[in-house]
């Protein structure tokens, strides 16, 4: 158990949807990121917070867009789902942004678009 | 961003010491070699990192060349749990701390 929790574990929706995920880092940590794994593409860096402010983007799509609260869970927004947006989303935390940190990732959310 | 190069499988007999190599030519200075596996579908769980020198924990040994342009993950005692992807990674510097994962290493610890 990695410490990082994420809910929910299944989601199941249909195109055009829009759905939240949400992700508890690790107490004390300050960085979440957000990482897409689909069957074609691996696992994709989305988006980092750091205490409440994005610090770094990779390939998230516009359609896409997360927020870290100042509690530090983060939430990952989908809108406008497509059927390539089925995929296993993880979220990741680490304690604070220095060189070398270790990052822990939870179980993930499966998200199957139909 | 540093890549890395790792065979895509590879086979371990079960209480063998399983070594998995990564190559990273174009590694910077300041940045770091992590490893990750990945066990199904479960999240990445972290094995080890290094800089230069070589590191050792309850898990695995970490070795780095003097050039640091390759590391090999050691596995001292492999079991069937051991079944995994492996993924070597290097952080890029100054663009955050986020991983740029590769497609890793599936490795098979056969009984």
């Amino acid at each position: 158990d990695s410490g990082v929790t994420q809910t929910p574990k299944h989601l199941i929706t249909a195109t055009g949807q829009r759905v939240t995920l949400r992700c508890s880092p690790r107490s004390g940590d300050l960085s979440v990121y957000w990482y897409q794994q689909s069957l074609d593409q691996g696992l994709q860096f989305l988006i980092q917070y750091y205490n409440g402010e994005e610090r770094a983007k990779g390939n998230i799509l516009e359609r896409f867009s997360a927020q870290q609260f100042p509690d530090l869970h983060s939430e990952l927004n989908l809108s406008s789902l497509e059927l390539g947006d089925s995929a296993l989303y993880f979220c990741a935390s680490s304690a604070r942004d220095p060189v070398g940190n270790e990052q822990f990732f939870g179980p993930g959310t499966r998200l199957t678009v139909l | 961003d540093a890549k890395t190069t790792q065979p895509p499988s590879m086979d371990c007999a079960e209480g063998r010491a399983a070594n998995l190599p990564c190559n990273h030519s174009t590694i910077s200075g300041n940045e770091y070699v992590y490893w990750y596996r990945q066990i199904h579908s479960q999240g990445p769980q972290y094995i080890i990192h290094g800089l230069k020198n070589n590191e050792t924990n309850e898990m695995a040994s970490l070795i780095i060349t003097e050039d640091r342009k390759s590391s090999t993950l050691i596995l001292p005692h492999a079991t069937l749990r051991d079944t995994a992807v492996y993924y070597c990674i290097v952080r890029v510097a100054n663009t955050g701390n986020q991983f740029y994962f590769g497609t890793g290493t599936s490795l098979t610890v056969i009984p």
